[in-house]
């Protein structure tokens, strides 16, 4: 399985601080990208990051891809409360013509007013 | 509006019983997944469909069936085969098999007693 990990599981931190969470993935990817889910919700797709790629910013999104260490990091500045939401990697491989997606198990972001 | 809708939101059944679950698309994608999320895990792909009248077998497909008759939607069944039912159920859709983002449903929470 090519199934990322989440690092840590829980993160608390208080309003305008910076959150980072992390992925480690296990085989070769096409790309990774990072999902939010509000609690109840479905998850909402925030970036992509092709496996060429070694940075990309969105907003107060900053998202990093290690190839050689198969791992990732999202970086969100200038935490918000409404930041407060699970956050998930999912690995991309392309395969017998189709792309599929394997998601992690996330990490559960507290902000504190 | 556009997007992705599931319906019920909430669905309650007893043991032994077969339930369907909806998931409708308006914005024209080719591809439709179904993922089951537990508590604290992330998610795990059920079944998924690249084009009318086809469908595949995800990691999880046991104790389920899916059917795609129309371009929008793509139902998914829960049969009295499914050994633990009870899970939060998300439907995905995205523009073609090839292409990256997935856009998610709102979620139906299944209790099963």
């Amino acid at each position: 399985s090519q199934q990322g990990e989440e690092d840590p599981q829980a993160l608390s931190i208080q309003e305008g601080e910076n959150a980072t969470m992390n992925c480690s993935y296990k085989t070769s990817i096409n790309n990774l990208q990072w999902y939010r889910q509000n609690s109840g919700r479905g998850l909402v797709h925030l970036i992509l990051i092709r496996s060429n790629e070694r940075e990309k910013h969105s907003g107060r999104l900053r998202v990093t891809l290690d190839t050689s260490k198969k791992s990732s990091s999202l970086l969100i500045t200038a935490s918000r409360a409404a930041d407060t939401a699970s956050y998930f990697c999912a690995t991309g491989y392309s395969g017998a013509g189709s792309y599929q997606l394997t998601f992690g198990k996330g990490t559960k972001l507290s902000v504190i007013p | 509006d556009g997007g992705i809708t599931q319906s019920p939101k909430y669905l309650f059944r007893k043991e032994g019983q077969n339930v369907t679950l909806s998931c409708e698309q308006n914005l024209n994608h080719d591809a439709m997944y179904w993922y089951r999320q537990d508590p604290g895990q992330g998610l795990r792909l059920i079944y998924y469909s690249q084009i009318v009248n086809d469908f595949q077998k995800g990691d999880i497909a046991e104790g389920y069936s899916v059917s795609r008759e129309k371009k929008e939607s793509f139902p998914l069944t829960v049969t009295s085969a499914q050994k633990n039912p009870t899970a939060f159920y998300l439907c995905a859709s995205k523009i073609s098999v090839s292409s990256y983002e997935q856009y998610f449903g709102p979620g139906t929470r299944l209790t099963v007693t």
